[in-house]
Parts: C-alpha cells; sequence; structure tokens
C-alpha cells in the first residue's frame, strides 16, 4: 500500500546511454513532481505536472523528458547521460486544490550513477 | 543563490534533551513553511509547517518557531528521541499558484540513547 512508489531504486548505467524511471502514486493526487537532490544535498525542483499536464519546467536540460500517461503516473526518461546526472531523483506529489496543498508526498527516491 | 539555509550540517544531542534545528531565508515573499524529515533511503516526509501569520505551531513533541523580522525559523524537538536521528529539511514558498516549495540542504540530526 505504498502511497508514492519509484522504480529503479538504484541505476547504474554508462555515460551517453539513456534511462526511464517510473512513478506511480495511489493517493488519488492530481499534481507530481521531479525532484533532483545533488550531491550537494539540495533537494530542487525539475518538474511539475498537474492532470497529466506539465505545470513547470525548472531549467533543465531538454535530454529529461517527463511523461505523464495519467495522473497517477508520472515517469522521467533522461537521453545521453552524462556524469553530472549522477543524483538522488525523488518523485513526490501532492494534492493541490485541498485544504492541504502544500503537503509533498515523496518516493523513496531512484539514486543514479552514471560512470 | 540559496534562499533556504541550513548553516549546521548536523546535530548531535542526547536523549531526553531538546533539538534545536534552525532555517535561515532570504526571500522576503516567502510565507508558508514547512519542515520535512528523512530517513535513509527514505523520501522525506512532511513533520510540521508554519504560515507567517503565526510565530509557533505545535505539534507534539515538535514545535516551529517563526520570526520574520530576522527570517529564520527553527523546529524544536522535546524531549529528543533516538528515533528522530534522520535529516531534517527546511523549505519554504511564496504566494502564487505554485505550493512548490524551496528546500535547504538538510541537518543530520542524531540522537544518543
Amino acid at each position: 500500500d505504498t502511497a508514492v512508489s519509484q522504480t529503479p531504486k538504484y541505476l547504474v548505467t554508462q555515460m551517453g546511454n539513456d534511462k526511464s524511471i517510473k512513478c506511480e502514486q495511489n493517493l488519488g493526487h492530481d499534481t507530481m513532481y521531479w525532484y533532483k537532490q545533488d550531491s550537494k544535498k539540495f533537494l530542487k525542483i525539475m518538474f511539475s505536472y498537474n492532470n497529466k499536464e506539465l505545470i513547470i519546467n525548472e531549467t533543465v536540460p531538454n535530454r529529461f523528458s517527463p511523461k505523464s500517461p495519467d495522473k497517477a503516473h508520472l515517469n522521467l526518461h533522461i537521453n545521453s547521460l552524462e556524469l553530472g546526472d549522477s543524483a538522488v531523483y525523488f518523485c513526490a506529489s501532492s494534492p493541490v486544490g485541498t485544504s492541504d496543498p502544500d503537503t509533498q508526498y515523496f518516493g523513496p527516491g531512484t539514486r543514479l550513477t552514471v560512470l | 543563490d540559496q534562499q533556504v539555509k541550513q548553516n549546521s550540517p548536523s546535530l548531535s544531542v542526547q536523549e531526553g534533551r531538546i533539538s534545536i534545528l534552525n532555517c535561515d531565508y532570504t526571500n522576503s515573499m516567502f510565507d508558508y513553511f514547512l519542515w520535512y524529515k528523512k530517513y535513509p533511503a527514505e523520501g522525506p516526509t512532511f513533520l510540521i509547517s508554519i504560515s507567517s501569520i503565526k510565530d509557533k505551531n505545535e505539534d507534539g513533541r515538535f514545535t516551529v518557531f517563526l520570526n520574520k523580522s530576522a527570517k529564520h525559523l527553527s523546529l524544536h524537538i522535546v524531549p529528543s528521541q533516538p528515533g528522530d536521528s534522520a535529516v531534517y529539511f527546511c523549505a519554504a514558498r511564496g504566494t502564487g499558484g505554485s505550493y512548490i516549495p524551496t528546500f535547504g540542504r538538510g541537518t543530520s540530526l542524531i540522537v544518543h540513547p
């Protein structure tokens, strides 16, 4: 009964490869996010989707392409992986439009290592 | 340009004592503040929040204090327990349509038995 799940948990790959990370939430939230936690530990927003539509894209290289097939899923595809993409990626969702729009529910994270 | 700063990367406290985690922000448009707690290999989980119209919010052992003039907030945990050992992220957001907060880099709290 995991609220926000991500797969895979760990991803090790070579530079130049293309990879995807999947995210699913069973909370019925309309809004989903991708965050990147880099080596300096800051959690930075990458994308926000509301009801399958892109709301926010925060200066992320276009090698990163989010896809939301339905409002319960937000996948992240990364092309031509670079060393600097190594980080932990967190998916999150929130009940925007309710009485508690600010609380974000995070997935467990995907640790991506690019060699 | 760090708009939310947690200047102490770590804090060590004895069980039963008070833990005080500090957070400073620079953006005067921030009006809602949150604390998240993160255990290793897990995502952050919401802990407590405070609106700028208040200066204190309490939830059990956790109290958040906000000093708007100093652009400073703090999280107090009393009494601290070993299970509180985690990384604590301070986050803040401004008014407007987006509810996306800006996070600090976290403070690692270790509570010794």
